[in-house]
């Protein structure tokens, strides 16, 4: 088993660009979130879903959108990069209240 | 909403001693609580949890956390120390107020000397 997916793993943008950030899970969990790390502020909830078209905000939600049309796939859309959104974002799955698993992770570096 | 605090940012410790990285939290409703270890340049894996029963959790790589009540706490300790234990640790809970996604702490960086 896979358990989830990011990709890319790396990833440098202009201002003002856009981009998808991809997660995909084969573990059949119904949660599941957008997490980004900045030094110091530990793991921020961006969005998160509870089900195929189902979705919802999270702490830090401007300047993100998300959708979920399966199970499987979450992706993360950034419409227009900005320097703040430096940062490195982490996908989860979960069953709900449970412990969370955690994708490798994508580093975006916005100039 | 829910929180979570951890004390320190760094812990500075020398092999084979004993540490503790200390948690807390808030929530005005029953949580779970989890630990979590980040290495360098990789996802985070989860080192324990605490969902209910017992107030002494044990986790992977001889790591244990106990969950206080009443002094909303959750820290993670582990009596002996390798120098592959250094990486960042972070406290997280879920549950309450904020459904059911977790709420993470800060980190602590664990820093083990030889």
């Amino acid at each position: 088993n896979a358990g989830v997916t990011q990709t890319p793993k790396f990833q440098v943008l202009k201002t003002g660009q856009s981009m998808t950030l991809q997660c995909a899970q084969d573990m059949n969990h119904e949660y599941m979130s957008w997490y980004r790390q900045d030094p110091g502020m530990g793991l921020r909830l961006i969005h998160y879903s509870v089900g195929a078209g189902i979705t919802d905000q999270g702490e830090v939600p401007n300047g993100y959108n998300v959708s979920r049309s399966t199970t499987e796939d979450f992706p993360l859309r950034l419409l227009s990069a900005a320097p703040s959104q430096t940062s490195v974002y982490f996908c989860a799955t979960s069953r709900g209240g449970r412990e969370a698993f955690f994708g490798q992770g994508t580093r975006l570096t916005v100039v | 909403a829910q929180s979570v605090t951890q004390l320190d940012s760094q812990v500075p410790v020398f092999e084979e001693a004993p540490v503790e990285l200390r948690c807390n939290y808030s929530s005005s409703v029953s949580v779970y609580l989890f630990w979590y270890v980040q290495y360098p340049n990789q996802g985070l894996q989860l080192l324990l949890k605490y969902l209910s029963g017992s107030t002494l959790v044990k986790g992977i790589n001889g790591f244990e956390a106990e969950f206080n009540k009443s002094q909303t706490s959750f820290h993670l300790r582990k009596p002996s120390v390798h120098i592959s234990d250094t990486a960042e640790y972070f406290c997280a809970v879920s549950g309450g107020n904020a459904g059911n996604m977790l709420t993470f702490g800060g980190g602590t960086r664990l820093m083990v000397k030889p």
